[in-house]
């Protein structure tokens, strides 16, 4: 059974680092795209990136990077999302999920596609 | 780049079908066969329902079904159940640097 089990809820002041964490099982690690995304209180979905554990490879929304950083310890199976200041704006439940990702031989990029499977979420709450 | 385009809210009686468009541009739906849909409980986690533009995952009922034409898509759903009650959200890759969007969502009632 595919499972994506997450960190528990996390509350920071602006400013502080933070790490939440989601590990992997059901599924081989190193052979799949892991992705995040938001969803702020009371608001839709959004994009954060993607990793591919077996060589690290890492795609952001343009939106989310250089505020965000992805990574995987694939000894662990795990997926982490990380921010070195955390800002009020980035007070919101984040997802990890399993997504493929398409090759386009034509323009030689990748296109993440469809997410089948979801964590079940983390709350990360940044208030002074 | 902005959320592709849903309407708010969608609402039904049991039994009839609904259908929620999602409208794009050619650098997201009108140019690629990536749209998937996805359906969200409040306080679970979003589920997907169609993949491909009209590919139902298997254990996805037969009664939500995906289409699209030029630049937007959508998803209808039939013979609509009280159970059906949820967000919906479409989503795409997109050539822009968002690399992938999802839309704006669409709350569907049962009445």
């Amino acid at each position: 059974e595919v499972q994506l089990l997450q960190s528990g809820t996390e509350v920071r002041k602006p400013g502080e680092s933070l790490r939440i964490s989601c590990q992997v099982s059901g599924f081989s690690f190193t052979s799949e795209w892991i992705g995040w995304v938001r969803q702020a209180p009371g608001r839709g979905l959004e994009w954060v990136g993607v990793i591919y554990p077996g060589d690290s490879d890492t795609k952001y929304s343009q939106s989310f990077e250089g505020h965000v950083t992805i990574s995987a310890d694939t000894s662990l199976s795990t997926a982490f999302l990380q921010w070195s200041s955390v800002e009020a704006s980035d007070t919101a439940i984040y997802f990890c999920a399993r997504q493929a990702v398409r090759f386009s031989q034509t323009t030689t990029s990748y296109q993440p596609v469809e997410i089948d499977s979801w964590g079940q979420g983390t709350l990360v709450t940044v208030s002074s | 780049q902005s959320a592709l385009t849903q309407p708010a809210s969608v609402s039904g009686s049991p039994g009839q079908s609904i259908t929620i468009s999602c409208t794009g541009t050619n650098s997201d739906i009108g140019g690629y066969k990536y749209v998937s849909w996805y359906q969200q409980v409040p306080g679970k986690a979003p589920k997907l329902i169609i993949y491909d533009v009209s590919n139902r995952p298997s254990g996805v009922s037969g009664r939500f079904s995906g289409s699209k034409s030029g630049d937007t898509a959508s998803l209808t759903i039939s013979g609509l159940q009280t159970e059906d009650e949820a967000d919906y959200y479409c989503s795409s890759y997109t050539a822009s640097s968002t690399l992938y969007l999802f839309g704006s969502g669409t709350k569907v009632t049962v009445l």
